[in-house]
């Protein structure tokens, strides 16, 4: 099992380009997540998903947009990016909202924006 | 809303010392407490959790009580190690939250000196 895998690393912005986070589990969770985390700050979730087919925002989704075609899938899209959205991403997953069941969180895409 | 709040850091401790880390939240209802610890350069992992009141948990000798008096849930370890150093989050899921989202504090950074 390779978990929560998440590509690329690292990546460098301009200002109004885009790109496509991804973000791949092979655990078959139902549950997905978006989050960012900036300097100094605890993590907010950005988009969540509970199904293929069905997504939800979280506390920060302005100036992103995310997809759930498959399980194992839910890439994270920056349209326009802005110098506010440099920060690390993680993506975790869960395999349901029982309360006995964690969420396994990838090893995160640094993302900067200049 | 619900809200997480953690002791500022860093915190700098010398090898075997004893470890203490306040998390304090605000939350209705009763809600399931997580301590999730990141190493450098990794992602997220869960150190322990607890969904209800009194209950302790416990991982890699630290330790943490659900306190719904003080509405605490502070990580402590006896005697700390170097591999030890990491960032800490405390966190939380509502209990009438969908999708089991969890709210992050800010972090803790520990380091450990030999």
């Amino acid at each position: 099992n390779a978990g929560v895998t998440q590509t690329p690393k690292f990546r460098i912005l301009k200002i109004g380009q885009s790109m496509t986070l991804q973000c791949t589990q092979d655990m078959n969770h139902n549950y997905m997540y978006w989050y960012r985390q900036d300097p100094g700050m605890g993590l907010k979730l950005i988009y969540y998903s509970v199904g293929a087919g069905i997504t939800d925002k979280g506390e920060v989704p302005n100036g992103y947009n995310v997809s759930r075609s498959t399980t194992e899938d839910f890439p994270l899209r920056l349209e326009l990016a802005a110098p506010s959205q440099t920060s690390v991403y993680f993506c975790a997953s869960r395999l349901d909202a029982s309360s006995y069941n964690e969420q396994f969180f990838g090893p995160g895409t640094r993302l900067t924006v200049l | 809303g619900n809200s997480v709040t953690q002791m500022e850091g860093p915190v700098t401790l010398s090898e075997e010392a004893f470890l203490t880390i306040n998390c304090t939240y605000t939350a209705t209802g009763y809600p399931s407490l997580f301590w999730y610890v990141q190493y450098p350069g990794e992602g997220l992992q869960l150190l322990l959790k607890a969904t209800k009141a009194d209950d302790k948990g416990s991982n890699k000798g630290f330790e943490a009580t659900y306190r719904k008096e003080t509405t605490s849930f502070h990580l402590e370890k006896g005697s700390v190690q170097v591999s030890d150093s990491a960032v800490y989050f405390c966190a939380l899921s509502g209990p009438f939250q969908g999708a089991q989202k969890l709210v992050f504090g800010q972090g803790t950074r520990l380091t450990i000196n030999p």
